[in-house]
């Protein structure tokens, strides 16, 4: 099926550092969300950007939706042990289209 | 209750055999949805359930998967004559419209041996 490109795939970082990761498509989205997954459980909803050229943040995260509404990215600042597990970027086609995902970046976190 | 709630949460099945996989949705959500997930890859969308509308299918990888919402609450997934290729988790997912932020399960783990 269809799949947003999502890099990178995985990161090992120290601990304290900054994580950057990012969505693009060659089609155009009207929403972008952002998912973390822990392992054995379901996708925990993290942000959601409803605007073109939409920054928000929760706590240490930051998202934005890119102005060509074609991506979006994700930055975690000063990563901590708990940050880690899989990260889905997820976009939405139209006013009413199914939601798309990313394959996942996977995160490890040094303490 | 207060979250998408899955059952069983994993299940181990002979190949040939059918299964089924539960979603009780959040209540109140009209929008339902499933979504596979084989190891290390990212959600695959299976069916889409609105109300009582049709649903929408085009997600689902063959004729051996079907899916049923009764009363427009609790969802059933079968898959019949189960395939090794089909061991993954399966996702389900509610939402108040279509087109609103989903929330997921934490999913039924299925492997075919």
């Amino acid at each position: 099926g269809q799949q947003l490109n999502q890099s990178p795939q995985s990161m090992f970082i120290q601990e304290g550092e900054d994580v950057s990761m990012n969505c693009t498509s060659s089609s155009i989205f009207n929403t972008w969300l952002w998912y973390k997954q822990d392992p054995g459980e379901g996708p925990v909803l993290l942000i959601a950007l409803y605007k073109a050229g939409e920054l928000t943040s929760n706590g240490r995260l930051t998202a934005q939706f890119g102005i060509t509404r074609k991506d979006s990215f994700l930055n975690i600042s000063a990563s901590i042990p708990s940050d880690v597990g899989i990260y889905f970027c997820a976009g939405q086609l139209g006013s009413q289209g199914n939601l798309i995902f990313g394959k996942g970046t996977k995160l490890s976190v040094k303490p | 209750g207060a979250g998408v709630s899955q059952s069983p949460s994993n299940k181990v099945t002979e190949k040939g055999k059918d299964v089924e996989l539960r979603c009780d949705p959040i209540s109140g959500h009209t929008a339902l949805y499933w979504y596979r997930q084989s190891l290390g890859q990212g959600l695959e969308f299976l069916i889409y359930f609105q109300g009582n509308s049709a649903p929408d299918k085009s997600g689902l990888p063959s004729d051996r998967f079907s899916a049923e919402r009764t009363g427009g609450s609790v969802s059933t997934l079968t898959i019949q004559r189960t395939q090794q290729e089909d061991s993954a988790v399966y996702l389900c997912a509610s939402s108040p419209l279509r087109g609103y932020t989903i929330y997921f399960g934490e999913g039924s783990w299925l492997t075919v041996v």
